[in-house]
């Protein structure tokens, strides 16, 4: 089956302790992308990912750090998470931003 | 610059009668643009898109859009609306040259049906 994964679902942590979210998908795409959702600011991008080893900031990259060493895998690290990075994540892919993204399940982040 | 506008934090109707989700955008080049809908507590589905062809855009569930390049529109529309549409809809715009291009998101508008 076609999908997007992520790891964990939900998240409860503390201040500082460094933490990693993945994202893996099975569909070959080249386009990767994180999201964060808060209410009432919409879906806003973290970073991007061209293809292997191309990752670029989205919107608002700041607390924030990824790699792309291969291409079904692009995981989120907070290196130093701190409260306001308490939202929902989003992992994306698509073979080209033009075509459809397919979403991973969301990721609930809350941090303490 | 790019941008997408939900004109609509909050959209409310009756079951059995039309909705209405609207978006304007602005756009330096040939947009892209799509509808995705987010159901509570699930993840986020692809409606429809538009990327150049038919500018009235068929999606799943009996919704369609309709490119209107002069009035930077891309209004989202449903003749009967059924309770299962109560959900977040998100409008994007891909804009730029090239077929990787930065993706803009609307905030999104929520759509409430009343029995």
């Amino acid at each position: 089956e076609a999908q997007v994964t992520q790891n964990p679902r939900y998240l409860i942590t503390v201040t500082g302790k460094k933490l990693t979210v993945t994202c893996s998908q099975n569909m070959n795409h080249e386009y990767m992308s994180w999201y964060r959702q808060d209410p009432g600011l919409g879906l806003r991008q973290i970073y991007y990912s061209m293809n292997v080893e191309v990752t670029d900031k989205g919107d608002v990259p700041e607390g924030y750090k990824v790699s792309r060493k291969e291409k079904r895998n692009f995981p989120l690290i907070l290196e130093s998470p701190s409260p306001n990075q308490t939202s929902l994540y989003f992992c994306a892919s698509s073979p080209r931003t033009i075509h459809e993204q397919y979403f991973g399940p969301g990721t609930r982040l809350t941090v303490t | 610059a790019q941008s997408v506008t939900q004109l609509d934090s909050h959209v409310s109707v009756s079951e059995g009668t039309p909705v209405l989700l609207r978006c304007n955008y602005s756009s330096s080049y040939s947009p892209s643009l799509f509808w995705y809908v987010q159901h509570p507590n699930k993840g986020l589905q692809l409606l429809l898109k538009y990327t150049s062809a038919a500018t009235l855009v068929k999606g799943i569930n009996g919704f369609e859009a309709e490119f209107k390049k002069s009035e930077t529109s891309f209004h989202l529309t449903k003749p009967s609306a059924h309770m299962s549409d109560a959900a977040e809809y998100f409008c994007v715009v891909s804009d730029h040259p090239g077929n990787n291009r930065k993706l803009i998101w609307g905030l999104g508008t929520s759509l409430a049906v009343n029995p």
